[in-house]
Formats: C-alpha cells, sequence, structure tokens
C-alpha cells in the first residue's frame, strides 16, 4: 500500500547534537514537507522541497536543514543550532495532479534531554 | 496572515450531539483536507476534497468553492470522536497551508 512512513516515532537528544528525522513516501509525489507543531499551536512549515535536489525555506527554517536526493526521501536534520527543538515533526507529501487522502506521516516526537 | 481560518477554536459537546467544524480560505485551491490528530500526536487523514460532499460513517465533508468555505459534521459524537481536527488546503503551487486546529471533546 502507498503511504508516508517517519521514524522514529519518538526520538531524545541530548542537548548539542544534531539528529536526523527520516521521511519516506511511495506516492510517486513530487512535493514533500516538513512541519513542527508545539503544544497548543498550528502547524508550522519548516522546509519544502517540489522536486529532487531543490528545497525552500518555510516560515521557521533556521536551525533545521534537508535533503531531497531522491524523489521518495526528504530527512530533515535538527542541528545544534535549533534553540527549541523538542516538538512534535511531522511529514507531508502532495502533488496537484494525484488525488490521493493520505499523505501525513505519523509524526516524530523530538525530546531534548 | 493565516491563509486559513477554522472555527470554533474548542468545542465541547455531548455524546449523541451533531457536531460542525468550519473552515475558510482565501485564494483558490486545488484541494482541502480534513485531518483528525488525537492525544498521542499521530495524526490521519479523514477526508480530501475538491468539490461536493464525501461521507464516511459518522463523518461527513462538505466544500463550496464559490464561498470558499468547507464544512465537516459529525454525526452522533462519541467520546472517542474527541481530538483535534485540522483544515489543510492544498494551493496551485503545491504547497500546504494548515488552519490552527478545532479542539473537540465530546462528554458521555
Amino acid at each position: 500500500d502507498g503511504g508516508i512512513t517517519q521514524s522514529p516515532k519518538y526520538l531524545f537528544r541530548k542537548e548539542g547534537q544534531n539528529v536526523t528525522l527520516s521521511c519516506e513516501q511511495n506516492l510517486n509525489h513530487d512535493a514533500m514537507y516538513w512541519y513542527r507543531q508545539d503544544p497548543g499551536q498550528g502547524l508550522r512549515l519548516i522546509y519544502y522541497s517540489q522536486i529532487v535536489n531543490d528545497f525552500q525555506k518555510g516560515d521557521i527554517a533556521e536551525g533545521y536543514s534537508v535533503s531531497r536526493e531522491k524523489k521518495e526521501s526528504f530527512p530533515l536534520t535538527v542541528t545544534s543550532a535549533q534553540k527549541n527543538p523538542t516538538a512534535f515533526y511531522l511529514c507531508a507529501s502532495g502533488s496537484e495532479q494525484l488525488n490521493t487522502e493520505a499523505f501525513f506521516g505519523q509524526g516524530t516526537r523530538l525530546t531534548v534531554v | 496572515k493565516n491563509e486559513v481560518e477554522q472555527s470554533p477554536q474548542n468545542l465541547t459537546a455531548q455524546e449523541g450531539e451533531f457536531i460542525t467544524i468550519n473552515c475558510s480560505y482565501s485564494v483558490g485551491i486545488s484541494a482541502l483536507h480534513w485531518l483528525q490528530q488525537h492525544p498521542g500526536g499521530g495524526i490521519v487523514s479523514l477526508f480530501m476534497l475538491s468539490s461536493g460532499k464525501k461521507k464516511h460513517g459518522r463523518l461527513i465533508a462538505t466544500i463550496n468553492i464559490q464561498e470558499k468555505h468547507s464544512s465537516l459534521h459529525i454525526t452522533a459524537s462519541h467520546p472517542r470522536d474527541s481530538a483535534v481536527y485540522i483544515c489543510a488546503v492544498l494551493y496551485n503551487t503545491d504547497k500546504l497551508i494548515f488552519g490552527t486546529g478545532t479542539r473537540l471533546q465530546v462528554f458521555p
């Protein structure tokens, strides 16, 4: 079945360390997105990519980095420069041409300890 | 400025009540999604709409393209429906914009 897989579901990181969150999709979607959610707030866009080897900053890109070497994969690295990394991270994919009802990952909850 | 507006922000109901959550957007879109997020954080896609109406069990989603408005209805609400419901809009630029969500609590 097609879908998006995020891993891991829960992640703990020591302060000052970089950590990479995985997002893989087999829906043949061109566009992929990373969002961050904080308690009581809506989802905010970190980075997005509309095509392989290209990506754009979203509203809160500082302290994060991404790559899009393959259409299926859009990993997000939370760097030590991100001052408040503890949050829920959601990956999504989409395509204007496709009609799909399930293109959101299940999320990764990152906690800095 | 948030290009997707949801109302209400919070909603409480007694079991069995009919629930309506609203979503308005500002410009033309290619699709609109209704999502459900439970306290554990996982997000489930309920519906994707580009026109008309869809129904799945006790859930009904409608969209009015001319009025730039969508509604999510829950019939015969149940405590297990308690969650945050999020409207997300896919604009023609392939950029998703999310509403801030509606927190629903259904009491027995």
